[in-house]
């Protein structure tokens, strides 16, 4: 069975710091994973995709099929950056099955 | 891009109501839409997928019998919540079958309910 797992619940850094979002998922076959996210009061939007291969608001992310990961990654945390970030695995040509979600925090 | 409105973003009722959550496409012609629930602090888990002019498929676990789904046009999905108890209180949302070659799923912005 596919499942995606975010192992840290919330992750706090300071402005200006590096940021590793984690993402470890389980499929059998070639996996397409996305990242979600949710700023507060607002509704769950895409952030990017694997197969782009492209920076958004400066995060980046890499599929590493051997360590069956796509940790999020941005090097210089921004406040505006706070929000709950969710990585998604498809399930066929749609996109039902997310992680539990990591709360990112960046203080000031 | 595709829009798709959610309503009412937040409900309080009694125990032993029932509770109609809508969720719209407001610029395209939906077949299929996903519902999810979210308790505090843990993920979205998919509850079921609605399919336009048919019975709506639920994922294991899910009572059918309490949790409604109806999607009689392309554009309207909605989901009743039968008599809620307190523990139905969680947070609801809904989201268009996205196109994976664009690579986009189009989120409602989700509904709060609370049960007292």
């Amino acid at each position: 069975a596919q499942r995606v797992t975010q192992p840290e619940k919330l992750l706090s850094v300071f402005k200006g710091a590096p940021v590793e979002l984690k993402c470890n998922y389980s499929y059998s076959g070639s996996p397409e994973l996305f990242w979600y996210v949710q700023y507060s009061r607002q509704r769950l939007q895409l952030l990017l995709r694997h197969i782009s291969r492209e920076s958004i608001k400066g995060f980046t992310a890499d599929l590493n099929k051997g360590e069956t990961s796509f940790h999020l990654k941005k090097p210089f945390a921004q406040e505006e950056d706070s929000a709950m970030y969710y990585c998604a695995l498809p399930r066929g040509s749609y996109i039902p099955t997310f992680g539990r979600g990591t709360s990112l925090i960046v203080h000031p | 891009g595709a829009v798709v409105s959610q309503h009412p973003s937040w409900v309080i009722c009694k125990s032993g109501t029932s509770v109609k959550i809508e969720c719209r496409s407001l610029d395209f012609q939906a077949t299929t839409m996903f519902w999810y629930r979210q308790f505090p602090k843990q993920s979205l888990m998919l509850m079921a997928t609605s399919n336009e002019g048919s019975k709506a498929t639920y994922e294991q676990g899910v009572e059918k019998d309490k949790f409604l789904i109806n999607h009689a046009s392309l554009t309207l999905s909605t989901l009743t919540v039968t008599s809620a108890h307190p523990e139905d209180s969680s947070f609801y949302i809904c989201n268009h079958k996205g196109d994976l070659q664009r690579a986009e799923a189009f989120f409602g912005q989700g509904t709060r309910l609370t049960v007292v």
